[in-house]
């Protein structure tokens, strides 16, 4: 696509509940990461996915958060057993080049609005 | 582990004025620096990058310095208009191979008309 899609805009959920949120990252990028930035916060690494290798899930904050990338392209973030602290906006981002590469320029999308109440 | 941060969370000028944002690093290896704008209720922008074999670089109304000798980057607004309203971060994306990029808390800059 034109640009990094991301869906829903916003989610409302009951504490412990699970959420699903997805991304759609540039057609061609094989780089998909997920950060969060919470209110007034700068942006905290979650994953990283590149191409066909292991993620890197060093940023994920608890088990209750997992993501997939399938084919390659769509990625699903998880959040299982939502709690409050999980509100926040949850960003997506592809890339060309592989993190590392010095090249690195991320095209993020709008976010995923999480709100637990 | 590296650190990104920025020295003002705000900052208010005048329609018209120029503005200077400014970012501290702390790792010595990295190499590649980026700024991006965030809009409200948007994802950020890139603006503008630089490498460390460059201490310079301009932009449209946008001019990158990088010093590093003391590990200090700043982004330069001509002529700020009211759409530069944003909050503005720096990202290390350099460095280390698989080295992540780390962004700092932002800086918001407010257009006064």
């Amino acid at each position: 696509g034109a640009g990094v899609s991301q869906s829903p805009s916003n989610k409302v959920t009951e504490k412990g509940k699970d959420v699903e949120l997805r991304c759609d990252p540039i057609s061609g990028h094989t780089a998909l990461y997920w950060y969060r930035q919470s209110l007034g916060q700068g942006l905290e690494f979650l994953i990283y996915f590149q191409g066909n290798s292991a993620p890197d899930k060093s940023g994920l904050p608890s088990d209750r958060f997992s993501a997939e990338r399938t084919g390659g392209s769509v990625s699903t973030l998880t959040i299982q057993r939502t709690q409050q602290e999980d509100s926040a906006v949850y960003l997506c981002a592809s890339s060309l080049e592989a993190r590392g590469s010095g090249a690195n320029v991320l095209t993020f999308g709008a976010g995923s609005r999480l709100t637990v109440l | 582990g590296e650190s990104v941060g920025l020295h003002l969370p705000t900052l208010s000028v005048q329609e018209g004025d120029n503005s200077i944002i400014n970012c501290a690093y702390s790792n010595s290896a990295s190499d590649y620096f980026i700024w991006y704008k965030q809009e409200s209720g948007k994802g950020p922008q890139f603006i503008i990058d630089i490498r460390s074999n460059m201490d310079k670089r301009q932009g449209q109304r946008v001019t990158v310095l990088l010093n590093k000798t003391v590990k200090h980057l700043s982004l330069q607004i001509a002529a700020t208009q009211p759409g530069d309203s944003a909050v503005y971060f720096c990202a290390d994306a350099g460095g280390n191979a698989g080295n992540m990029l780390t962004f700092g808390g932002g800086t918001r800059l407010m257009v006064k008309p």
